[in-house]
């Protein structure tokens, strides 16, 4: 079956424009999980949703971050005022359950901004 | 966070097991060990996961060590398709959120 899809796949933005990333989960998975990876470095958890709410936005290094999802299917991680120090792979992952052990994550999106 | 402590990088040549260590001694009695792996240039790819007794899939095997602060991601037979960086981590306690470390690159040479 399908995967889960990330669009765009590569982005380059200016600094200080905004961009918005979209993730497709899994048909029927409740929990969507945003994740970054800066060149040469592990992952980084930056959100994590159950359904259409958050209940844990601890990760979102700024306000300039942001998310949603709908629907319970497809989430939107914006940024705003993008900054040099943003660029990385932005990596969406879902599971069934919140408490699955098993993550199925998309292929990323990788972030430029000039 | 939920600390795990790999080596950075291993290498091994192809057709033999390779044996990948991971030290979680912070680790909590109910806490499951988790291992992925990212290809290049790809998103990470569950492996295998336990809690206190020794998991086989197909994929791979996983030995945990009696007190748990341990545990040894085998991989029976390496091929070229391997060659990946394998990550060891749990949840954050009270959490569902996983904290990645940098994880062992693993060379397999033909």
């Amino acid at each position: 079956g399908a995967g889960v899809s990330q669009s765009p796949s590569n982005k380059v933005t200016e600094k200080g424009k905004d961009v918005e990333l979209r993730c497709d989960p899994i048909s029927g998975h409740t929990a969507l999980y945003w994740y970054r990876q800066s060149l040469g470095q592990g992952l980084e958890f930056l959100i994590y949703f159950q359904g259409n709410s958050a209940p844990d936005k601890s990760g979102l290094p700024s306000d300039r971050f942001s998310a949603e999802r709908t629907g319970g299917s497809v989430s939107t991680l914006t940024i705003q005022r993008t900054q040099q120090e943003d660029s990385a792979v932005y990596l969406c992952a879902s599971s069934f359950l919140r408490d699955s052990y098993e993550q199925y994550f998309g292929p990323g999106t990788r972030l430029t901004v000039t | 966070d939920a600390k795990t402590t790999q080596p950075n990088s291993m290498e091994s040549n192809e057709e033999e097991p390779v044996h990948l260590p991971c030290n979680h001694s912070t680790i909590s009695g109910t806490d499951y060990i988790h291992w992925y792996r990212q290809l290049p240039s790809q998103g990470p790819e569950y492996v295998i996961h336990g809690l206190t007794s020794n998991v086989n899939n197909r994929m791979a095997s996983l030995a945990i060590a009696e007190d748990r602060k341990s545990s040894t991601l085998i991989l029976h037979r390496a091929t070229l398709r391997d060659a990946a960086v394998y990550y060891c981590i749990y949840w954050g306690p009270g959490t569902y959120k996983y904290i990645f470390g940098t994880g062992t690159r693993l060379k397999v040479l033909a």
